[in-house]
């Protein structure tokens, strides 16, 4: 079946680490993107991808980087310089015109 | 101001009951979307619709998009019904795949 994969589940990262998060889709999306939730928010977006080697910042980018090296993979990588890492994060995908929106099961992140 | 506002924030119903579930919203939208959130946190795309009306098994959704206004309906719910629901906008003056959340509505029925 057709889906999103975001690995690991739970996820505990050192202060001042970076750590990489996971995305795979085989869904055959065109678009990526990644939010993060935080308790009593809405899900805000940090970035997004519409076609393979380009990728766009969203609302909350700093401290964050992607890469969209093939259709599939978007990785996003949470960098020493983001402040409030603790969060959960859910990666998504969708074809041309937002159509198909499926999200991943996410990835709770807490930094100890 | 947030983009999008729904109401209630918490509602809790009995087995059986009709639920409404409110979304307003503030921009120009290409599209609304309604989401299922289940307590592991996976989330589901109920709903995406642009004008009129949407119905899958008990749920409907509806949108008058003159009075930016949207709600979602559940009929004769259940307690597989719990959980979280979010409405989110696609803005017309941006990427249509760039969704602006509100901040849901967490629904509880009770058996």
């Amino acid at each position: 079946d057709g889906g999103i994969t975001q690995s690991p589940k739970y996820l505990f990262r050192k202060e001042g680490q970076n750590v990489t998060l996971s995305c795979e889709q085989n869904l055959n999306h065109d678009a990526m993107y990644w939010y993060r939730q935080d308790p009593g928010q809405g899900l805000r977006l940090i970035y997004y991808s519409q076609i393979v080697n380009d990728f766009q910042k969203g609302d909350i980018a700093e401290g964050y980087s992607v890469s969209r090296e093939k259709k599939e993979s978007f990785p996003l990588t949470v960098t020493s310089a983001q402040k409030n890492p603790t969060a959960f994060y859910l990666c998504a995908s969708s074809i041309q015109g937002g159509y198909g929106y499926t999200f991943g099961s996410g990835t709770r992140l807490t930094v100890v | 101001k947030n983009e999008v506002e729904q109401s209630p924030q918490n509602l809790t119903a009995q087995e059986g009951e009709f639920i409404t579930i409110n979304c307003s919203y503030s921009v120009g939208i290409s599209a609304l979307h309604w989401l299922q959130q289940h307590p592991g946190g996976g989330i589901v795309s109920l709903f995406m619709l642009s004008s009129g009306k949407k119905k899958h098994g008990r749920l409907i959704a509806t949108i008058n998009i003159q009075e930016k206004h949207s709600s979602l309906h559940i009929t004769a719910s259940h307690p597989r019904d719990s959980a979280v629901y979010i409405c989110a906008v696609s803005s017309d003056g941006g990427s249509q795949g760039n969704l602006i959340f509100g901040k849901g509505t967490k629904l509880s029925v009770k058996p």
